[in-house]
């Protein structure tokens, strides 16, 4: 079956500095990616659509300059933590759909991000 | 917004027993996935079914679109089964809603 991956697993930075979560589709062309944000016992929120050689719709509340995310490519999509603060740690996960298929979607691993 | 729901919210079996975990929504959809959360947090998707039956190993998914309900059954519960299993369906567009989750714990 199709496999989603996401780079780093685990990442711990420090207040202020930017991290860079990588989502890629490894077999197949992925048009659009979501990515998903998981707060401590909670449920997965959509945070942002994004699409191929195109700007990122984000969902309300999610703020766009804080969480940069480009997809670049059919296979990589890439957010961007700026000015990490700590309240910005979580689970952030990512999936990815088919170009021939909007309910086939693919699940990456995830990556958990510590700011400290 | 497709509404998801899950039961029950937490759960512990003996190990060898039959579990079952269900999933109700509130918009129809054409497809419905089952995903397991490990502790450390990995996501690892288990099915994707749009109707009746799947089953991988010890682990069974059914759908009733027409009741909007899914159910996942695992039988002969192991502890390495201990997990948070989440159903996720479409909402509108591509994006998908994710239900709040069940916390299984098998003890041996």
């Amino acid at each position: 079956g199709a496999v989603v991956s996401q780079h780093p697993s685990r990442v711990i930075c420090k207040s202020g500095t930017s991290v860079k979560i990588e989502c890629r589709s490894l077999d197949f062309q992925a048009t659009t990616m979501f990515w998903y944000r998981q707060f401590p016992k909670k449920s997965l929120m959509l945070m942002a659509t994004s699409n191929e050689g195109s700007k990122a719709t984000y969902e309300q509340g999610v703020e766009k300059d804080k969480f940069l995310i480009n997809h670049a490519s059919l296979t990589l999509s890439t957010l961007t933590v700026t000015s990490a603060h700590p309240e910005d740690s979580s689970f952030y996960i990512c999936s990815a759909t088919t170009l021939d298929s909007s309910y086939e979607q693919y699940f990456g691993p995830g990556t958990r991000l510590t700011v400290t | 917004k497709n509404e998801v729901e899950q039961s029950p919210q937490n759960l512990t079996a003996q190990e060898g027993e039959f579990i079952t975990i269900n999933c109700s929504y509130s918009v129809g959809i054409s497809a419905l996935h089952w995903l397991q959360q490990h502790p450390g947090g990995g996501i690892v998707s288990l099915f994707m079914l749009s109707s009746g039956k799947k089953k991988h190993g010890r682990l069974i998914a059914t759908i009733n679109i027409q009741e909007k309900h899914s159910s996942l059954h695992i039988t002969a519960s192991h502890p390495r089964d201990s997990a948070v299993y989440i159903c996720a369906v479409p909402n509108y567009g591509q994006n998908f809603v994710f239900g709040p989750g069940t916390r299984l714990s098998v003890l041996p």
